[in-house]
């Protein structure tokens, strides 16, 4: 079975401080790690995603995050955030089987930009 | 299309009625995925389509949901005497399958049951 987690519901922080954005999944075997973005009204964009090569991994907006197997961990960071940047962020896992591949989702942690 | 559409974007409905949702994933895309999102909440998981079939069904809350696919591509949630708590966004999203992970998520459909 698989599982995602994310550790904080909400998150408050001032514009330019860093964030971090903690997610920890639970399987046995290989996975594949997302993170997506859904601002106020809008549908959910993808933010950055894991699939093999460097586990240090870049997306769009200055984010990056950095996959560690032995925690099963993918957490999310921006050293300077901005007033944008707040949305609610999810993490998710993509699991291979015989039945074709299965993405499951964290329950989102709403990062809050303060001026 | 470009993009995952769905339809209705909007769905004010009476409690008792049916309502069914429809997806158009990306053309060529072979998994098929089916959300909700209540207001606040996550994103809760309710079925999963590779191809026409679906693998896992395991989402879908009760007997009143059911879901189908046609042609490998069009995809309607259907939900049989909708509840007020049935009042959320449904999101649908579609990827490539096995040669590629990435899913594409539609506007959702806002169902409301009064």
């Amino acid at each position: 079975a698989q599982s995602v987690t994310q550790l904080d519901s909400q998150v408050p922080v001032f514009e330019e401080a860093p964030v971090e954005l903690r997610c920890n999944y639970s399987s046995s075997v290989s996975v594949y790690l997302f993170w997506y973005v859904q601002y106020p009204n809008q549908g959910l964009q993808l933010l950055l995603k894991y699939l093999s090569g460097s586990t240090l991994v870049k997306g769009i907006n200055g984010f990056e995050a950095e996959f560690n197997k032995s925690q099963t961990s993918f957490h999310l960071r921006k050293p300077s955030v901005h007033i944008s940047d707040t949305a609610e962020y999810f993490c998710a896992v993509i699991i291979f089987n015989n039945a074709g591949n299965m993405l499951t989702f964290g329950g989102g942690t709403r990062l809050m930009v303060k001026p | 299309g470009a993009g995952v559409s769905q339809s209705p974007s909007n769905k004010v409905t009476e409690k008792g009625k049916d309502v069914e949702l429809r997806c158009d994933p990306i053309s060529g895309h072979t998994a098929l995925y089916w959300y909700r999102q209540s207001l606040g909440q996550g994103l809760e998981f309710l079925i999963y389509f590779q191809g026409n079939s679906a693998p896992d069904k395991s989402g879908l809350p009760s007997d009143r949901f059911s879901a189908e696919r046609t042609g490998g591509s069009v995809s309607t949630l259907t939900i049989q005497r909708t509840q007020q708590e049935d009042s959320a966004v449904y999101l649908c999203a579609s990827s490539l399958g096995r040669s590629n992970t990435e899913a594409f998520f539609g506007q959702g459909t806002r169902l409301t049951v009064v």
